[in-house]
């Protein structure tokens, strides 16, 4: 079965202290691997796309890179601002369609 | 200015009624997406649109029905057979083609029944 584990579930920082978020998947086909940012009560906001390991992408405070089994999304010198829960996705091909898989999320708190 | 309007915000329905969910897109996007996001899961698709006038159910679309009119809109009936439909609902939309990871998502609809 398709799995996306996203990790920590919660990180409190300071602002200005860097870190990184990690999402690991098991699946077969990779398409691509997404991040996204969700506020409270709002819709995911897309931030990333990574296709193959090596790749990596960059905005803002935000470096998102990928493996062949994981992605990291570090945060540098994070600002209270950069609070909200990140959500990682795969989309794989399997038995003749794509199919996008969702982590549970990685809730970041900044702290002035 | 583009994107996804979903409404209402907040919607309160006693069990046993069936619910409408709206979700508008003016991104001009082919595919569009419903899915459900509920505390300590992951979203999880209800139902999907590529075309007009052409649906697939997704993981979890037992309860929901959908339509897919005009390419704009792709409204999501919640039905009185979904055994637990009180749960956050999000619109989302993509380019055209198979499942995109690359969506843009609607403000979403807070659905509680009781």
């Amino acid at each position: 079965e398709d799995q996306v584990t996203q990790s920590p579930e919660a990180l409190r920082l300071q602002e200005g202290e860097s870190s990184s978020l990690n999402c690991s998947y098991t699946v077969s086909g990779l398409r691509g691997l997404f991040w996204y940012r969700q506020d409270p009560g709002k819709g995911p906001e897309f931030l990333f796309t990574l296709y193959s390991a090596g790749e990596e992408k960059e905005k803002e405070r935000l470096k998102a890179t990928l493996t062949k089994k994981e992605s990291f999304l570090h945060i540098t010198a994070p600002k209270p601002e950069d609070s909200a829960t990140y959500l990682c996705a795969v989309q794989a091909y399997q038995g003749g369609s794509e199919k996008l898989v969702f982590g549970k999320g990685t809730k970041l708190t900044v702290n002035p | 200015d583009g994107g996804i309007t979903q409404s209402p915000k907040y919607l309160f329905r006693k069990e046993g009624q069936n619910v409408t969910l709206s979700c508008e897109q003016n991104l001009n996007h082919d595919a569009m997406y419903w899915y459900r996001q509920d505390p300590g899961q992951g979203l999880r698709l209800i139902y999907y649109s590529q075309i007009v006038n052409d649906f697939q159910k997704g993981d979890i679309a037992e309860g929901y029905s959908v339509s897919r009119e005009k390419k704009e809109s792709f409204p999501l009936t919640v039905t009185s057979a979904q055994k637990n439909p009180t749960a956050f609902y999000l619109c989302a939309s993509s380019r055209a083609g198979t499942i995109k990871g690359e969506q843009y998502f609607g403000p979403g609809t807070r659905l509680t029944v009781t």
